[in-house]
């Protein structure tokens, strides 16, 4: 029978363009957010973060940008290289919830698959 | 550094089975969360502990599945009796407790309930 699974968005670029890859979020209360990487076979590698008292923060070849206004998260990739081909993933985290602290607990967004052709 | 340890790193094992996953998480990390991925579901919070006590088990799908952090230094995440539909990879976090801390994955068990 077909197979019914998520359907991930997909970015291709040739190496050396740059990538943008979004995110729209859905909480108004998070305040921090984050983008991990997952390659094949791996766990999701950390990038880089940011919180909510800033709208951008630049990282080595890549930078994230927050929009609070629209709930927008993107994370810009510089040059883009064949090993950087994976799943990126958003999350998004409450620091407080409504018992004073949430430990940590994060929404991950579903996913986007980026492919780099040499 | 080590990261956050997983073992095994694949089971396959008939259904009805027990299956028990282990972790060890990052040293000094409070925080450990177990998390089961899908292609259906994608990335699922089953639970997470902090200093060693769970804090929120409403992702753990069944009875059937049940954690335990006996010390700062080790989880189990338990499926008994196992079924085909547990098949999935399951991964383990941990992360500093304070707010605005990142967390960091091992790399999973892929388990395969025949």
């Amino acid at each position: 029978g077909e197979s019914v699974g998520l359907h991930l968005p997909t970015l291709s670029v040739q190496e050396g363009d740059n990538s943008i890859i979004n995110c729209a979020y859905s909480n108004s209360a998070s305040d921090y957010f984050i983008w991990y990487k997952q390659e094949s076979g791996k766990g999701p590698q950390f990038i880089i973060d940011i919180r909510s008292n800033m709208d951008k923060r630049q990282g080595q070849r890549v930078t994230v940008l927050l929009n609070k206004t629209v709930k927008h998260l993107s994370l810009q990739i510089a040059a883009t290289q064949p090993g950087d081909s994976a799943v990126y993933f958003c999350a998004e985290n409450v620091a407080r919830g409504a018992g004073g602290t949430s430990y940590g607990k994060l929404t991950f967004g579903q996913g986007t698959i980026l492919t780099v052709h040499p | 550094d080590a990261g956050v340890i997983q073992s095994p790193r694949h089971e396959v094992t008939e259904m009805g089975q027990e299956v028990t996953l282990r972790c060890k998480p990052i040293s000094g990390h409070n925080s450990l969360f177990w998390y089961r991925q899908t292609m259906m579901r994608g990335l699922e919070l089953l639970i997470y502990f902090n200093n060693n006590v769970p804090i929120d088990d409403s992702g753990m799908p069944e009875d059937r599945f049940s954690a335990k952090m006996p010390n700062a230094s080790f989880s189990t995440l338990k499926i008994q009796p196992s079924e085909p539909r547990d098949s999935a990879v399951y991964f383990c976090a941990s992360s500093q407790q304070g707010a605005s801390q990142p967390q960091h994955f091992g790399d999973g068990t892929r388990l395969s309930i025949l």
